[in-house]
């Protein structure tokens, strides 16, 4: 079984600063998908970018960027210049290889942008 | 981009009565759907997954005689909640997918079981 873990319950930003929010994952699969989603106060969820385990480059996303350690299992999201509009939940998630495979998500981190 | 649909967005019902919410993907065909639940601040929880045409799968701990899913086509899925209590009220939302891996979220629906 795999596992996700955010050990960042909450964190806070100034408004144009960055902000690093962790995770970290654990699985015995050697295919497979990770993601971070955004849930504002709306509650849809937002897929913010994701990352091809077979793929060593670091997938970016305008101002969202990752940092994929595969030997570590470590998966964590950069936020450059932050928005107000960025201040919400972010869920990091891992799906298995293959079609239509289920997510596991982590317990999240809320974060704040402040002015 | 795809987009998924949930109906209707809030219930309130009567412990004891069922509700049906509605998962529908609009553009695209969704061979899997999947139900989460989400309590307030925490994550989402995966109930079930449903593939067209045949029984959904629930995760361990999730009654299936209660959170009952259909799947008859390959733009609709179903939640019941049968026999509905108060320990019943979350949020619950869908994901579809399609012929590559990704998921797409519906908006999510808030139970209220009084």
């Amino acid at each position: 079984a795999q596992t996700v873990t955010q050990s960042q319950p909450e964190m806070s930003v100034q408004e144009a600063e960055t902000v690093t929010l962790s995770c970290t994952y654990d699985t015995s699969e050697s295919n497979y998908y990770l993601f971070w989603y955004k849930q504002p106060p709306s509650r849809q969820m937002i897929l913010v970018i994701r990352q091809e385990a077979y793929k060593q480059q670091n997938a970016t996303e305008n101002r969202f960027s990752v940092n994929f350690q595969k030997a570590a299992k470590s998966f964590s999201l950069k936020i450059s210049d932050s928005q107000l509009g960025d201040t919400a939940m972010y869920f990091c998630a891992f799906m298995k290889g293959g079609t239509a495979s289920k997510l596991t998500f982590g317990t999240g981190t809320r974060l704040q942008v402040t002015l | 981009g795809a987009v998924v649909s949930q109906h209707p967005s809030r219930v309130i019902c009567k412990s004891g009565t069922s509700v049906k919410i509605e998962c529908r993907s609009l553009d695209f065909q969704a061979t899997t759907m999947f139900w989460y639940r989400q309590f307030p601040k925490q994550s989402l929880m995966l109930m079930a997954t449903s593939n067209e045409g045949s029984k959904a799968t629930y995760e361990q701990g999730v009654e299936k005689d209660k959170f009952l899913i259909n799947h008859a086509s390959l733009t609709l899925s179903t939640l019941t909640v049968t026999s509905a209590h108060p320990e019943d009220s979350s949020f619950y939302i869908c994901s579809a997918s399609g012929q590559l891996y990704e998921q797409y979220f519906g908006p999510g629906t808030r139970l209220t079981v009084t």
